[in-house]
């Protein structure tokens, strides 16, 4: 069956690196992206990877492996603003996406 | 206009009525989706088009509707409102079906 799997929660310390993982098991596979929620607003894109390897754009990596049906999303030089849940989605071969539950990430001073 | 916008922002509805939630993107975008957002759970596809005059299943569509009848418009009709139904529903929109997605500022909906 379809199954994307995230921490439900995460904590880390202003300024420094915190790696939040998704893994997945799908019917087909047309890529993953990463999006971030601040509560009470609406997704927004981060990043999408469709091979593997690492995607650096600026603070923010993602990393596919899809052999391993594992994916992180690598967030440097924490800052306060960064406190949001951030979801994992992964396209399927019939192009829709199936998303996790989110990870809730708490930025502390 | 800019992006997508919802309406309305929130709406507290008695079980029974029926009830339309407006979505309106300018970036003409082929493809929309609706999703619902529940506590503990992930975004669920309710209805998607690919583009302007086609519709589509995804994954919880049953008691849900909606048509495309333009590229900029896609209402989503809840045609006699269940509790179940409340829930933060998201309109989003891509350029194509492999593109990433836009998201609305979601519509707060508690059926009562």
């Amino acid at each position: 069956g379809q199954n994307i799997d995230q921490p439900t929660e995460m904590t880390a310390t202003e300024g420094a690196i915190v790696q939040i993982n998704c893994t997945y098991q799908t019917s087909g596979f047309n890529g993953l992206f990463w999006y971030q929620q601040h509560a009470g607003e609406a997704p927004t894109f981060l990043s999408y990877n469709v091979l593997d390897g690492l995607e650096e754009k600026g603070r923010f990596s993602s990393f596919l492996s899809r052999s391993k049906g594992y994916s992180y999303l690598l967030l440097k030089e924490l800052q306060m603003k960064d406190s949001a849940s951030y979801l994992c989605a992964v396209r399927e071969s019939n192009y829709q996406l199936i998303w996790g539950a989110g990870t809730k990430l708490i930025i502390k001073p | 206009i800019a992006g997508i916008t919802q309406a309305p922002t929130s709406q507290i509805l008695a079980a029974g009525r029926r009830m339309t939630l407006r979505c309106t993107q300018d970036m003409r975008h082929n493809a929309m989706y609706w999703y619902r957002q529940d506590l503990g759970l992930g975004l669920r596809l309710i209805h998607y088009s690919n583009t302007a005059g086609t519709t589509g299943k995804g994954e919880v569509p049953d008691g849900y509707s909606v048509s495309r009848a333009n590229t900029d418009d896609f209402p989503l009709t809840l045609a006699s409102a269940v509790p179940s139904q409340t829930s933060v529903y998201f309109c989003a929109s891509s350029d194509s079906e492999t593109g990433d997605q836009f998201f609305g500022p979601g519509t707060r909906l508690t059926v009562l």
